[in-house]
């Protein structure tokens, strides 16, 4: 079993919807947790950062954290078509290091 | 800066094969490590540098896979022998140590292995 689990299922939505991805984790260390954006053929960029539990929130993104559920979720509102991408949720008990991640979900919205 | 930079960015090499992934971390940055995505797998942590030095290889698949980094500024992921499974795109990532910083991403090396 994998320790950051993200159902790696594609989601397509209409241009200004909004998009809700979560994942779940296993390990009770895990302290830092993070979405990575990739985009085709390119590699993850760190897109938002949250230290324990607690919610996030930057422009559109917001990220939730819940430790006692061992949650993860990621929202984008009024999502636009540049939004388009595979997004990666990642943990860690040390930061950057060590970081586990989800298999990743490919976001397509469609103008 | 020009980030991390990953040669080559494609690879195609016969089973059997020695295969060198090489990368430039960001200047300054004193943490590196080496991914690999597949489809089935994700991402997933191979090992981790800190100071040049290897902190971390657990997630090294197995003998076949070999890392170094003789200076701060290179680094470089090998396979010998390779083998079809070992087909994936290989990252590179760099950060300057701490709780609170971001690790950078290379574009990656996509690893075809026939």
């Amino acid at each position: 079993q994998k320790e950051v689990e993200q159902d790696p299922g594609p989601l397509s939505v209409p241009e200004g919807a909004i998009v809700s991805l979560n994942c779940t984790y296993s390990n009770s260390a895990f302290q830092y947790f993070m979405w990575y954006r990739q985009y085709s053929r390119k590699g993850p960029e760190l897109l938002m950062y949250t230290y324990s539990s607690g919610n996030k929130e930057d422009g559109r993104f917001t990220a939730q954290v819940d430790k006692s559920s061992k949650y993860i979720s990621l929202f984008i509102r009024d999502s636009q078509p540049s939004d388009s991408a595979t997004y990666l949720c990642a943990a860690s008990p040390y930061g950057n290091n060590r970081l586990a991640f989800g298999k990743g979900n490919q976001v397509v919205v469609i103008p | 800066d020009a980030g991390v930079i990953q040669s080559p960015r494609h690879e195609v090499t016969e089973m059997g094969q020695e295969v060198t992934l090489r990368c430039k971390p960001i200047s300054g940055h004193n943490s590196l490590f080496w991914y690999r995505q597949t489809m089935m797998r994700g991402l997933e942590l191979l090992i981790y540098f800190n100071n040049n030095v290897p902190i971390d290889d657990s997630g090294m698949p197995e003998d076949r896979f070999s890392a170094k980094m003789p200076n701060a500024s290179f680094s470089t992921l090998k396979i010998q022998p390779s083998e079809p499974r070992d087909s994936a795109v290989y990252f590179c990532a760099s950060s300057y140590q701490g709780l609170n910083t971001e690790a950078f991403f290379g574009q990656g090396t996509r690893l075809t292995v026939v």
